[in-house]
């Protein structure tokens, strides 16, 4: 599609539940990148994908979080065991390398909600 | 990630204003970026620059990457209601390890008609 899409809008988890978000980016770009927004609009990045390949995960808390993206399927972002303070907005966002940098395109976010 | 001082922190302004936005680092970004977003959305991208100098418009919109490639700032000219907002600031390291942005904490722009 045109616009990066995010699903689903708002999610409610109790503590220790399972949270699984999903992304599809713009069609052809191949690059997908994981964002976490939290209080005080702090935008924190989590990880990225060229491809179905981890590009760079250096932002991911590796104990319960991870993430794919395969072939003709949405990317996703899985927490296992949620806790309170992953409470936040989780934005995707996908670009198309050009050739000074690569623009980032987001979604609307998904907001999670760890009670 | 890398820390960005975005500043000033809020604004509030009059319909037909002038605004001006800027943001430091202590490292030096390939890539600046300026983002808009409104409440309960994702940011939109309004501006990108690569070159160090570099002044670029869209619209009331004008951003320059700092010669020192430490820095960028962003002008809204004649300001109108709609400008309202949280603008975000983002520097981009072009490595081997990726493309992640390190963003500003925003400046939140008020618009009174």
């Amino acid at each position: 599609g045109e616009e990066v899409a995010q699903t689903p809008k708002h999610l409610v988890r109790g503590e220790g539940q399972k949270a699984k978000l999903y992304c599809a980016p713009i069609k052809g770009h191949s690059y997908v990148f994981w964002y976490q927004q939290v209080l005080k609009n702090e935008f924190k990045f989590l990880i990225s994908f060229q491809n179905e390949n981890v590009f760079d995960e250096t932002g991911m808390p590796k104990e319960r979080f991870s993430a794919k993206c395969l072939p003709n399927s949405p990317c996703s972002l899985e927490i296992q065991a949620t806790k309170l303070e992953d409470s936040a907005v989780y934005f995707c966002a996908s670009s198309l390398l050009g050739t000074g940098g690569l623009e980032q395109y987001f979604g609307p976010g998904t907001r999670l909600t760890v009670t | 990630g890398q820390q960005l001082n975005q500043s000033p922190q809020s604004m509030f302004i009059q319909e037909g204003e002038d605004v001006s936005m800027n943001c430091t680092s202590s490292s030096i970004f390939n890539t600046w970026l300026w983002y808009k977003q409104d409440p309960g959305e994702g940011p939109v991208l309004l501006i990108a620059l690569y070159k160090a100098g570099e002044l670029t418009s869209n619209g009331r919109l004008t951003a320059q990457f700092g010669i020192t490639r430490k820095d960028s700032f962003l002008n809204i000219s004649a300001s109108i209601p709609s400008d309202v907002g949280i603008y975000f600031c983002a520097g981009q390291l072009k490595s081997n390890s990726g493309y992640a942005l390190n963003f500003g904490k925003g400046t939140s722009l008020l618009v009174t008609p």
